[in-house]
């Protein structure tokens, strides 16, 4: 099983319906990421998470929630979906040290119609 | 603002060749430099990570990281078409600071 999963990793939506996206990691790691991913744009902060009570609003928070159930759960949440908001979807994963890489999942790639 | 710039792509090198792809940044106390390669369409993987001064090598991949000028490095020997992916450098401004990615720069290897 991989390290980061995230569901789903396909996803056609409406414009206006709630989606909500998953997260859940085996690693252990306190830290939780959700980055968005458009072409030519590089990875979009959405919202972080340094441990269960720590939430944090990052470059592009606009239009979405979080919510992080547990340590190795971390779900993305748009309230009301709207075409923009057409990306890949990215979860990542780390500790606090300062050598601490990221581990990304698969990403879940969602259009909104 | 912390930020981290990529030099501009894309780069293409023939097979064999060595690829040079280079990541300037703003926070003097940055304290550790990574590079990614991310295939279309899927996740970045972490290739490299160098903290120190000087050249870190691993197989056919050499980080560089000069501190005083604030650049990093991430050179490719013996270029391969599997290697054409976009790369993305990213640092840690603290200790206990998140990631600050570039954009990232797009490799095409011609066979």
């Amino acid at each position: 099983d991989a390290d980061v999963t995230q569901t789903p990793r396909n996803r056609i939506t409406k414009t206006g319906k709630r989606i909500m996206l998953e997260c859940s990691q085996t690693k252990g790691h306190d830290r939780m990421y959700w980055y968005r991913q458009d072409p030519g744009l590089g990875l979009q902060l959405i919202y972080y998470s340094f441990d269960v009570k720590d939430i944090n609003k990052g470059e592009i928070s606009d239009g979405y929630s979080v919510s992080r159930q547990a340590q190795a759960k971390f779900s993305l949440s748009l309230e009301s979906a709207i075409p923009n908001q057409t990306a890949l979807y990215f979860c990542a994963t780390s500790d606090g040290d300062r050598d601490s890489s990221y581990t990304f999942g698969s990403g879940t790639r969602l259009t909104v119609v | 603002q912390k930020e981290v710039e990529q030099n501009s792509g894309p780069l293409s090198v023939p097979e064999g060749a060595i690829a040079s792809l280079n990541c300037t940044y703003s926070d003097r106390g940055s304290q550790s430099f990574f590079w990614y390669r991310q295939y279309s369409g899927k996740s970045p993987e972490l290739i490299m990570f160098i903290y120190s001064n000087g050249d870190k090598e691993d197989g056919r991949f050499t980080a560089q990281l000069n501190k005083a000028s604030q650049y990093v490095s991430l050179l490719i020997r013996d270029s391969q078409p599997s290697d054409s992916a976009t790369y993305l450098c990213a640092y840690r401004p603290g200790a206990n600071s998140k990631l600050t990615f570039g954009k990232g720069i797009t490799l095409s290897v011609r066979p």
